[in-house]
């Protein structure tokens, strides 16, 4: 079976600062993929970032990132110049196949 | 470009009463589609996911059902809500190609109350 851990409940970062959400895995397939999610509070969820695991170098999308560490099953979310519209639950996924198996979130607010 | 539309956006139902809540994806052929439940400040809980017209997986026994009866078309039922059943629903489509984790992409969510 396949599980996704964030350890971190809740956070929050000033304005303009940077934050990282943290994220750990386990799976016994050797091919899969990763996925950060945004859930504002209009419910809405929202592809932030996706890291295919035979890859070593990490993804960016704009001020969002990772940090993809595949032995140790760790892919963490780096969000540089935060702004107010950050704030979210930001949920961790699993790939494998047709199904995706997600964390319990992060709410992140940005405080300004 | 691709789209998923859900309807409602918001229902209220008494205990008892059946339930049908409708998504359709637009854009694309074939896709794999997705039902998920969501209680407030939680995961996303998967219930039924559909590779084809007709064919539904079930992930969890319940007092739901999910029909496909057209390619882009998925629909999640019930003949008699549960207090239990109150949530928050969320549609999802994938492009099927990916063996090893196809993105999902979902839809705006139904908040369904069961009173």
């Amino acid at each position: 079976a396949q599980t996704v851990t964030q350890s971190q409940p809740e956070m929050s970062v000033q304005e303009a600062e940077t934050v990282t959400l943290s994220c750990t895995y386990d799976t016994s397939e050797s091919n899969y993929y990763l996925f950060w999610y945004k859930q504002p509070p209009s419910r809405q969820m929202i592809l932030v970032i996706r890291q295919e695991a035979y890859k070593q170098q990490n993804a960016t999308e704009n001020r969002f990132s990772v940090n993809f560490q595949k032995a140790a099953k760790s892919f963490s979310l780096k969000i540089s110049d935060s702004q107010l519209g950050d704030t979210a639950m930001y949920f961790c996924a699993l790939g494998s196949g047709s199904r995706l198996t997600f964390g319990e979130g992060t709410q992140l607010t940005v405080n300004p | 470009s691709q789209t998923i539309h859900q309807w409602p956006a918001t229902l209220v139902q008494p205990v008892g009463s059946p339930l049908s809540l409708e998504c359709t994806v637009e854009g694309t052929s074939n896709p794999n589609l997705y039902w998920y439940r969501q209680a407030a400040g939680r995961g996303l809980q998967l219930l039924f996911y559909s590779v084809g017209i007709g064919q539904i997986s079930s992930e969890v026994p319940q007092n739901l059902s999910a029909s496909r009866p057209q390619d882009r078309q998925f629909i999640l039922s019930s003949k008699k809500l549960l207090l239990s059943d109150s949530g928050f629903y969320l549609c999802a489509w994938a492009s099927g190609t990916s063996i090893w984790g196809d993105t999902q992409y979902f839809g705006p969510g139904t908040r369904l109350t069961v009173l």
